[in-house]
């Protein structure tokens, strides 16, 4: 199946400080990405819908200007967490468009704790 | 409120066996359902999808789709520690925003060797 990575895989840092997760596609183009987000124990989120070349799609009750998208290339979208606090601690996935209606490959995912 | 309904489990079985995880769905627009694997720690991995009413199988995997029901189901055969992992059940619409896939919270499963 289609390979995405993500960047990096676990990051700590203290609240208010702004933490940047890239998301590849490796071996294909990707004009649209997507951002979830997983709480322990809890199901998948879809945060935001990333389109190259244009601005993100953003799902209802999630702040865009917290959770800044860029897809500036076909291979590549990031996650921006700005003023992250403890409560954004999560695991953030990334996943892009496979062949098929709906399938979808998600990257390795990013373990964000906030001190 | 469109929403994927599993057991959280945990599901154990004894190795060899059959697992049979179950999953059901409150959107009657959903056409396209996928099961996931994931490992503690991971990210999901695509096991399966299937569109059509009725059995799809692959491998070891069984994938059941009742649309009347709003039913879809995983059989695993030949249950192997490896498969010990929280399988997650996802719905989304054929045509629609690929992102519009709405996840189960996942049911545990543990074989037990």
């Amino acid at each position: 199946g289609a390979v995405v990575s993500q960047h990096p895989s676990w990051v700590i840092c203290k609240s208010g400080t702004s933490v940047k997760i890239e998301c590849r596609s490796l071996d294909f183009q990707a004009t649209t990405m997507f951002w979830y987000r997983q709480f322990p124990k809890q199901s998948l989120m879809l945060m935001a819908t990333s389109n190259e070349g244009s601005k993100a799609t953003y799902e209802q009750g999630v702040e865009k200007d917290k959770f800044l998208i860029n897809h500036a290339s076909l291979t590549l979208s990031t996650l921006t967490v700005t003023s992250a606090h403890p409560e954004d601690s999560s695991f953030y996935i990334c996943s892009a468009p496979g062949r098929g209606a709906g399938v979808q490959f998600f990257g390795p995912g990013t373990r964000l704790t906030v001190l | 409120q469109k929403e994927v309904e599993q057991n959280s489990g945990p599901l154990s079985v004894p190795e060899g066996a059959i697992a049979s995880l179950n999953c059901t769905y409150s959107d009657r627009g959903s056409q396209s359902f996928f099961w996931y694997r994931q490992y503690s720690g991971k990210s999901p991995e695509l096991i399966m999808f299937i569109y059509s009413n009725g059995d799809k199988e692959d491998g070891r995997f069984t994938a059941q789709l009742n649309k009347a029901s709003q039913y879809v189901s995983l059989l695993i055969r030949d249950s192997q520690p490896s498969d010990s992992a929280t399988y997650l059940c996802a719905g989304g619409l054929i045509g629609g925003s690929q992102g519009n896939l709405i996840f189960g919270k996942g049911t545990k499963l543990s074989v037990k060797p």
